[in-house]
């Protein structure tokens, strides 16, 4: 299949809790960049992997975390949800560094 | 520090009518400058990049070094344009993340 795919597409999860979000990239791509998107915001930067190695994270704390897989796929963890966490998580592919992003439809994660 | 700005959440016009999505950035270098658009529903896709100097659906984006401005055009609106647009920057230092501005709806009025 082609263009990037997330799961799941909606969560809901209380807070001090555990989250994983997974991601596949488009194939082809093996650069794959996290963003949280706030209500009303434009997408903030989490981090970012190039053939399995973290190349560049934004301003969030620790507990946000990430891997990337040998076929390019991609998770993001969160450990100890907080209610600010509540926010559209979106995964992008792409084949280099820095241009023409395929950004996936999202998982909307609802901290209660 | 590197930060795109769009002035307007809410851009309002009728059908056949020009648009102008105002994009200002502020990176020391050279930027390379992206719009992104969002229909209703649909994932976050790539409209153009000033590398390209490309059209698409009529829309156009001109970099002004001197003006900071990235600013999307077209020059008749069309219904189906209606979406949000999110103007964005390719910052070098952290291994091309993108940085985006806050986003404008762009609203068609038939």
């Amino acid at each position: 299949e082609t263009g990037v795919t997330q799961s799941p597409t909606h969560l809901i999860k209380t807070r001090g809790q555990q989250v994983t979000l997974r991601c596949s990239s488009q194939s082809g791509h093996n650069t794959v960049s996290w963003y949280q998107q706030a209500l009303g915001q434009g997408p903030q930067f989490i981090f970012q992997y190039y053939r399995e190695e973290e190349n560049g994270r934004g301003n969030f704390p620790p507990r946000f975390s990430g891997l990337q897989f040998p076929n390019y796929s991609s998770e993001l963890n969160v450990n100890a949800l907080e209610l600010d966490d509540s926010a559209l998580y979106l995964c992008a592919s792409s084949s280099l560094l820095g241009l023409g992003y395929t950004f996936g439809s999202g998982t909307r994660l609802t901290v209660v | 520090a590197q930060r795109v700005t769009q002035p307007e959440k809410l851009l309002s016009v009728f059908k056949g009518a020009p648009v102008e999505l105002k994009c200002n950035y502020s990176y020391s270098g050279s930027p390379e400058l992206f719009w992104y658009v969002q229909y209703s529903r649909q994932r976050l896709q790539l409209l153009l990049r000033h590398i390209s100097r490309e059209s698409i659906k009529g829309f156009t984006a001109d970099l002004n070094k001197g003006e900071t401005s990235f600013h999307l055009k077209k020059p008749f609106a069309q219904e189906e344009d209606s979406a949000m647009y999110y103007c964005a920057l390719i910052s070098g230092n952290q291994g091309g993340k993108l940085i985006f501005g806050q986003g404008t709806e762009l609203s068609v009025k038939p």
